[in-house]
């Protein structure tokens, strides 16, 4: 079994859609990270949890400790937000990541 | 502007034949990382350096090998012991092992 799983691996929304991406962990943990990875293959960290809840423009990331389970929510989404977002675990000397959800925001 | 750095962007390598791949970061991170990505699959770990000097065998290190002679600098050489070398590869660094990591924009290797 993977230590940590996402949901869904891919996803199609129309443009202005609330977006929810999920991911679910079954190791002990100092942190999630989302990430965002473009068509050209960078990376960009968009949100570091421990706790609670981040809020930074149209983006929301939550983390459940107890349940394993954080989501990454786009309010209004649009195409430019079409990426492969990636959840990765902190908790050692490394990162463990998914295998990243595929997302295509459609005009 | 601080950021990090891979060349080239694109790296062609021939049956039997070593490559170095360059990442520089001017972030003044003590932790370096490079990581392997194929389709399909989660970014998977080749080496580490927590400091100057120093580094760590990851997850997939068999075939790469790396140096870590300056702070700002982790090349990566593929050499040609790594059998299946094509891929996508991802430099990143932090202030430290449990920090936030930055991402280079990664280097295409592909073999002729």
């Amino acid at each position: 079994k993977n230590e940590v799983e996402q949901s869904p691996q891919n996803l199609t929304a129309q443009e202005g859609e609330f977006i929810t991406i999920n991911c679910s962990y079954s190791v002990g943990i100092s942190a999630l990270h989302w990430l965002q990875q473009h068509p050209g293959g960078g990376i960009v960290s968009l949100f570091m949890l421990s706790s609670g809840k981040k809020k930074h423009g149209r983006l929301i990331a939550t983390i459940n400790i107890q349940e394993k389970h954080s989501s990454l929510h786009i309010t209004a989404s649009h195409p430019r937000d079409s990426a492969v977002y990636i959840c990765a675990l902190s908790g050692t000397y490394k990162y463990i990541f998914g295998t990243g959800t595929r997302l295509k925001v459609l005009a | 502007d601080g950021g990090i750095t891979q060349s080239p962007k694109y790296l062609f390598r021939k049956e039997g034949q070593n490559v170095t791949l360059s990442c520089e970061q001017n972030l003044n991170h003590d932790a370096m990382y490079w990581y392997r990505q194929d389709p399909g699959q989660g970014l998977r770990l080749i080496y580490y350096s927590q400091i100057v000097n120093d580094f760590q065998k990851g997850d997939i290190a068999e075939g790469y090998s790396v140096s870590r002679e300056k702070k700002e600098s982790f090349p990566l050489t593929v050499t040609s012991a790594q059998k299946n070398p094509t891929a996508f590869y991802l430099c990143a660094s932090s202030t430290g092992v449990l920090e936030t990591q930055y991402f280079g924009p990664g280097t295409r290797l592909l073999v002729l």
